[in-house]
């Protein structure tokens, strides 16, 4: 069974640039996290999509945004990047969402590189 | 909103010894949820171990086992046995569930660099 997919795992970027990251979550995964990972501001939570709807929001600008198809896979997207948006963004899937099923699993993440 | 501290950045063990990793968290809530990630240098978060805050039956998994104290808000994780495999970023996280009773986000701990030496 495959596990959490994200692409591209490397991207440099330049500011004002904007990126859409990847994500296909395990199947029969229907709810998708995504998380920043930095060395100063650690790992914080963006969004949350279950069943093509944004369920739960981070606090990050607007700038940030994110969206999920019916096949579950989600996209984010990064507008007029700033050289603090580089990161490690990390990708999360579980089975349904429900408080029964916490196990979140992750990808190996996409590396953003703003210049 | 809650918060997860982990104090130790570093520590280092000797294979085939025990290490203890702490964590102590801040919330208000009743019902949550408390784990234990690990981040290897392939950068993969693995679940290590979980724990409900309802019960107070202290999680093991293999050679990690926690000493969940709700009162005290402290959960920490020991490993046994350790091996060179478990070198690892280790993070400490919570998660309340939504009002509706489904899974929500996960807030992390800085988290602590585990070096298992030969």
């Amino acid at each position: 069974k495959a596990g959490v997919t994200q692409t591209p795992r490397y991207l440099i970027k330049t500011r004002g640039q904007q990126v859409t990251l990847s994500c296909s979550p395990i199947s029969g995964h229907r709810s998708v996290s995504w998380y920043q990972q930095t060395p100063g501001q650690g790992l914080q939570f963006l969004f949350e999509y279950f069943s093509e709807t944004q369920r739960n929001k981070g606090n990050f600008p607007g700038r940030f945004s994110g969206r999920q198809f019916s096949n579950s896979r989600s996209e984010m997207n990064v507008s007029t990047l700033e050289l603090g948006d580089s990161a490690l963004y990390l990708c999360a899937s579980r089975k349904q969402g429900t408080v029964s099923n916490t196990e979140a699993f992750f990808g190996q993440g996409t590396r953003l590189t703003v210049v | 909103a809650q918060t997860v501290t982990q104090s130790q950045p570093e520590m280092s063990v000797q294979e085939a010894e025990t290490v203890t990793l702490s964590c102590t968290y801040d919330t208000s809530e009743n019902n949550y949820y408390l784990f234990w990630y690990k981040q290897p240098p392939s950068r993969q978060m693995i679940l290590v171990i979980r724990q409900e805050a309802y019960k107070q039956q202290n999680a093991t998994e293999n050679r990690f086992s926690v000493n969940f104290q709700k009162a005290a808000k402290s959960f920490s994780l020991k490993i046994s046995d350790s091996q060179l495999g478990d070198t690892a970023m280790y993070f400490c996280a919570f998660m309340k569930p939504l009002s509706t009773g489904t899974a929500s986000k996960l807030t992390f701990g800085t988290g602590t660099r585990l070096q298992v030496t030969l």
